[in-house]
């Protein structure tokens, strides 16, 4: 069936450099992007979202990237820092008659290094 | 203010014995979620609440799990006659529930079985 997939299950950076983080989709029909950041024994915190309308959107530090033609979706983090380490998710929505089409991938952890 | 909250936040039960896992969402919301996550792995969707509207509950893996909403706010999943496969954490997420908002998760309960 289709899904969600990351093509790294790890990444470590130095501290002060740029991390980017990489997901696949497969579905052509996902029409919104979020990605989620889990820090340890907590939930997952909502960091950006981007809709299928654009192919780019930035907040603070962070950037994410939406290329339709090869289903790709990247997060950029800028001067990654210590709590920057966390597991990294991308979700994508596939529009139905239920708000409930969220499909979770199956997470990145990334590792910041001193 | 208030984001969702979650209770227990452990859990520790023996084989065969049924458990109550509770969530505040955040007021307002009308969208409810349960995902279940295993040690290392994505989210896994277990059941969906929408208003008053008949839950999704096929993310449900057995019969042994159920939910319930009361009044439009808390939900409770009740996992009878636990199985060691159970041991997990067990998220929750509100949404406004008008279409595809970001979903937003309380910091889970995590259920050990022995």
């Amino acid at each position: 069936g289709e899904s969600v997939g990351l093509h790294l299950p790890t990444l470590s950076v130095q501290e002060g450099d740029n991390s980017i983080i990489n997901c696949a989709y497969s579905n052509s029909a996902s029409d919104y992007f979020i990605w989620y950041k889990q820090e340890s024994g907590k939930g997952p915190q909502f960091i950006i979202d981007i809709r299928s309308n654009m192919d780019k959107r930035q907040g603070q530090r962070v950037t994410v990237l939406l290329n339709k033609t090869v289903k790709h979706l990247s997060l950029q983090i800028a001067a990654t820092q210590p709590g920057d380490s966390a597991v990294y998710f991308c979700a994508e929505n596939i529009p139905s008659g239920s708000a409930r089409q969220l499909t979770f991938g199956s997470g990145t952890q990334l590792t910041v290094l001193p | 203010g208030a984001g969702v909250s979650q209770s227990p936040s452990n859990k520790v039960t023996e084989k065969g014995k049924d458990v109550e896992l509770r969530c505040d969402p955040i007021s307002g919301h009308t969208a409810l979620y349960w995902y279940r996550q295993s040690l290392g792995q994505g989210l896994e969707f277990l059941i969906y609440f929408q208003g008053n509207s008949a839950p999704d509950k096929s993310g449900l893996p057995s019969d042994r799990f159920s939910a319930e909403r009361t009044g439009g706010s808390v939900s409770t999943l009740t996992i009878q006659r636990t199985q060691q496969e159970d041991s997990a954490v067990y998220l929750c997420a509100s949404s406004k529930g008008q279409g595809r908002e970001t979903q937003y998760f309380g910091p889970g309960t995590r259920l050990l079985v022995l």
